[in-house]
């Protein structure tokens, strides 16, 4: 199975700031690689597909990057509602396994 | 609208199995496959296996194999998935999810407990 390691696990950052999670691949996966942001009690909301682009309606102050084994997820500017626990997920190759997951909270 | 809505929360005894059910609409059922996903309180997001609704295809995490059946029925456009042999661990919110450009709409989740 593809280990998907995310970091960090928790991170708090100020309203404004500039938040970035990073997502390796243990093997290559091209850009096979989706972005959710999971709030308490909800299901997850795709934010990223491809690595890379963003869904429908999604903000654009998030955004993705990266290809073979290393990712990055940023939101340019952390609004209040952007408080969630952030996953990433491969999907080249089954099981299509996610990341540990990052927990986002505002200082 | 795209929707996905899951069946009821269910309680089961340890070495019972469960039966939940994913009913689509706002799309064509056959042509996005379907990702059942679960998620134990507290804890990461679990990827358990895939099912094309065309073809009846699936593909299951090799740690569900033997216990996890991914089936559908198109003419009511519902999909399901079947967990057996349950144990304490196997207590968890499931999801289905479609597959499109992304796993791009999610159910509400099923709340499945399992306790003597």
């Amino acid at each position: 199975d593809i280990q998907m390691t995310q970091s960090p696990s928790s991170l708090s950052a100020s309203v404004g700031d500039r938040v970035t999670i990073t997502c390796q691949a243990s093997q290559d996966i091209s850009n096979y690689l989706n972005w959710y942001q999971q709030k308490p009690g909800k299901a997850p909301k795709l934010l990223i597909y491809d690595a890379s682009n963003l869904e429908t309606g999604v903000p654009s102050r998030f955004s993705g990057s990266g290809s073979g084994t290393d990712f990055t997820f940023t939101i340019s500017s952390l609004q209040p509602e952007d408080i969630a626990t952030y996953y990433c997920q491969q999907y080249d190759n089954l099981p299509f396994t996610f990341g540990g997951g990052t927990k986002v909270e505002i200082k | 609208q795209v929707q996905l809505v899951q069946s009821g929360a269910e309680v089961k005894k340890p070495g019972a199995s469960v039966k939940v059910s994913c009913k689509a609409s706002g799309y064509t059922f056959t042509s996005y496959d379907i990702n059942w996903v679960r998620q134990a309180t507290g804890q990461g997001l679990e990827w358990m296996g895939w099912m094309n609704p065309n073809s009846g295809n699936t593909g299951y995490a090799q740690k569900f194999q033997g216990r996890v059946t991914m089936t559908r029925n198109t003419s009511i456009s519902t999909a399901y998935m079947e967990l057996s042999s349950l144990r304490s661990e196997d207590t968890a919110v499931y999801y289905c999810a479609r597959a499109g450009l992304g796993v791009d709409y999610w159910g509400q989740g099923t709340l499945v407990t399992v306790s003597s």
